[in-house]
């Protein structure tokens, strides 16, 4: 079945940059286009990053252009989200996601990983 | 950015009654394309979220259809009738149309 395994969290100094992973199974996984999502704690969902099946196209929303790179590697079967200049407002769970192909939405999620920004 | 506000933001159902939750956009979330990109997920607890409903009223695979999804324009609503206690989860709208925003979520219990 689709699994979505993320990686890579933990406890940041403000300032800081961060590299997250997501180990896709259970599916073509190039075929797919992938999303990163947050919610900070007590905070609802925001949407962080968007990039194709092929890596050829990826959004941001403005609040987070400039210090946010979405990539993958579908020779590996993973996703990654690079995150720059981390504040705390930064602080959350991040969860990657799968396009859902029938429309511009998710159908799966992983179950995400903590990222605490705190000196 | 398309503002999405659930209510209620919490709601106590009793297993075999129905749930309603209503789900609103500050814009239409109807595409130049006919669709209405309006989606609507469940995360059961400890559980990643589950899609159930797309593009309004349109069940996701496996998805009983005691969940029912209706709306159009600014204004959706889902049901759940015959409620059951693996149902309990907060339920989240989603839209589409533009980028992605959620609602707030809304969290429903027994």
């Amino acid at each position: 079945q689709v699994q979505l395994v993320e990686s890579g969290g933990g406890v940041v100094q403000p300032g800081r940059s961060l590299r997250l992973s997501c180990a896709a199974s259970g599916f073509i996984f190039s075929n797919y286009g992938m999303h990163w999502v947050r919610q900070a704690p007590g905070k609802g969902l925001e949407w962080v990053a968007t990039i194709w099946h092929d890596g050829s196209n990826t959004y941001y929303p403005d609040s987070l252009k400039g210090r946010i790179t979405i990539s993958r590697d579908n020779s590996r079967n993973t996703l990654y989200l690079q995150i720059y200049y981390l504040t705390p407002e930064d602080t959350g769970f991040y969860s990657c996601a799968r396009d859902f192909g029938g429309g511009p939405a998710y159908d799966y999620w992983g179950q995400g990983t903590l990222v605490t920004v705190s000196s | 950015e398309i503002v999405m506000t659930q209510s209620p933001l919490s709601l106590s159902v009793t297993p075999g009654q129905t749930a309603s939750i209503s789900c609103s956009a500050s814009e239409s979330l109807l595409h130049s394309s006919g669709r209405t990109h309006l989606f609507w997920y469940v995360q059961k607890p400890g559980q990643s979220p589950q899609l159930l409903i797309y593009d309004v009223f349109s069940r996701f695979s496996g998805v009983p259809d005691r969940f029912t999804g209706s709306g159009s324009g600014t204004y959706f609503t889902l049901e759940i009738r015959r409620f059951e206690a693996e149902d309990v989860g907060i339920y989240f709208c989603m839209q589409g149309k533009h980028l992605w925003t959620f609602g707030q979520g809304t969290k429903v219990e027994i």
